[in-house]
């Protein structure tokens, strides 16, 4: 059964920190892994989708890298600023399986 | 991506009471999912939409408690039945695998219904 563990569970950072967060699974027979931000109380947001295949995916100040023989994905977040306070979500998909999520890390940059 | 249309954005219902939440896609996908979220969790989900015929559930979840409908390729709705203080969570839809990619197998998610049962 895959399991998801994401370390922080929570993390607080001046503004203009660069941050990493990480993202653990089990297995490590995936078929892509997708990072979301979630705002309290509302939707997910879809971030970034690493096939793979891939090692990395970047959009602006998000890029996130994966390394399934080691069952690893980490979600770098440069220059952060206080609009990027939010819950970051990974999940992990097997074949064309459902997602499996992790349990969060809930981000706060103040100013 | 995906447009993701959710109604009603929140609700605060009566126990014993029941609430549909409908889940509208601006293009036709092939895959459309309900999850729910409990206060302080992360996502479970709930079933799989399909449409035409009954949906799909995982366990722990039933039809009688949970009806979902998707009679076309863009919408969907969730059913609440008989709500008690437990059903208090975030209702999220989300579809993949929109037609015009078909393959890429990219969740998207609509922006949630917050229900409190009192």
């Amino acid at each position: 059964k895959q399991e998801v563990t994401q370390i922080p569970a929570a993390l607080s950072v001046p503004e203009g920190e660069n941050l990493v967060l990480n993202c653990s699974f089990t297995d490590s027979a995936i078929y892509n892994l997708q990072w979301f931000r979630q705002d309290p109380g509302k939707g997910l947001t879809s971030l970034l989708l690493i096939q793979s295949s891939q090692r990395e995916q970047t959009s602006g100040r998000l890029n996130a890298s994966l390394d399934k023989s080691s069952g690893r994905s980490t979600l770098y977040i440069a220059a952060s600023q206080p609009g990027d306070s939010a819950t970051y979500l990974c999940a992990v998909r097997r074949g064309f399986q459902k997602l499996v999520f992790g349990t969060g890390t809930r981000l706060l940059v103040s100013p | 991506s995906a447009v993701i249309s959710q109604k009603p954005s929140r609700d605060i219902c009566q126990r014993g009471t029941s609430l549909t939440i409908q889940c509208q896609v601006d293009s036709q996908v092939t895959m459309m999912f309900w999850y729910r979220q409990q206060p302080g969790q992360s996502l479970t989900l709930i079933a799989t939409a399909n449409q035409g015929s009954e949906a799909t559930y995982e366990s722990g979840f039933v039809i009688d408690k949970f009806p979902i409908s998707r009679p076309n390729l863009t919408f969907s709705t969730l059913t609440v039945s008989n709500m008690s203080p437990e059903d208090s969570s975030i209702y999220l839809c989300s579809v993949e695998d929109l037609l015009t990619s078909r393959g890429n197998t990219e969740a998207f998610f609509g922006q949630g219904t917050r229900l409190t049962v009192v």
